[in-house]
């Protein structure tokens, strides 16, 4: 079975500073999808990016750029310029692809990411 | 990108009775899905809402416990019945459709009292 391991529980940066969220998961599949959702105190799931697993490049929106390491099955989030709004957990997903045995989300179980002022 | 509706977005309710949430979509999607997100922890998936069939539930959830309704593309509702304390959680109702990203309502926050 798919797992996703997220080994920050919290986190917190200085406005302005770069800070990075680990995530690591465990498939036996070649080509699946990975996330990372945003969950502020609204509790709105709200994505953030997204990636599939057969390109190579790394994803990349805005501020927000992910270190996808498909051999070491490693989905690190890398924010630049973290602003106050950057503060909510963060969560790491795994989906297999449409067409597999289910196309539901597995979710880490977060990251507390603070922001300083 | 699809727009989901969720109703109610909190309530308190008696233990021994039961609540039913509602997720109107604003278009047609594959899958719908119910996940619960117990407090301070990560969403947990309840089932897969299955139009014009039963729902699928995963481990440890029962169709007496969180019976679903599917009764068309757009609209599903979650029941919690006879509930608890321990049902207090965030329920949220999530779409996708095939290879895109699934998208969330904004939850449903229910206090067992």
């Amino acid at each position: 079975a798919q797992t996703v391991t997220q080994s920050q529980p919290e986190m917190s940066v200085q406005e302005a500073e770069t800070v990075t969220l680990s995530c690591t998961y465990d498939t036996s599949e070649s080509d699946y999808y990975l996330f990372w959702y945003k969950q502020p105190p609204s509790r709105q799931m709200i994505l953030v990016i997204r990636q599939e697993a057969y390109k190579q490049q790394n994803a990349t929106e805005n501020r927000f750029s992910v270190n996808f390491q498909k051999a070491a099955k490693s989905f690190s989030l890398k924010i630049s310029d973290s602003q106050l709004g950057d503060a909510a957990m963060y969560f790491c997903a795994y989906r297999a692809p449409y067409g597999g045995a289910t196309n539901k989300l597995i979710f880490g179980t977060g990251t507390l990411l603070a922001v300083q002022p | 990108s699809a727009v989901i509706s969720q109703k109610p977005s909190r309530d308190i309710c008696q233990r021994g009775t039961s609540l039913t949430i509602q997720c109107q979509v604003d278009s047609q999607v594959t899958m719908m899905f119910w996940y619960r997100q117990q407090p301070g922890q990560s969403l947990t998936l309840i089932a897969t809402a299955n139009q014009g069939s039963e729902a699928t539930y995963e481990s440890g959830f029962v169709i007496d416990k969180f019976p679903i309704s599917r009764p068309n593309l757009t609209f599903s509702t979650l029941t919690v019945s006879n509930m608890s304390p321990e049902d207090s959680s965030i329920y949220l109702c999530s779409v996708t459709d095939r290879d895109t990203e699934a998208f969330f309502g904004q939850g449903t926050r229910l206090t067992v009292v």
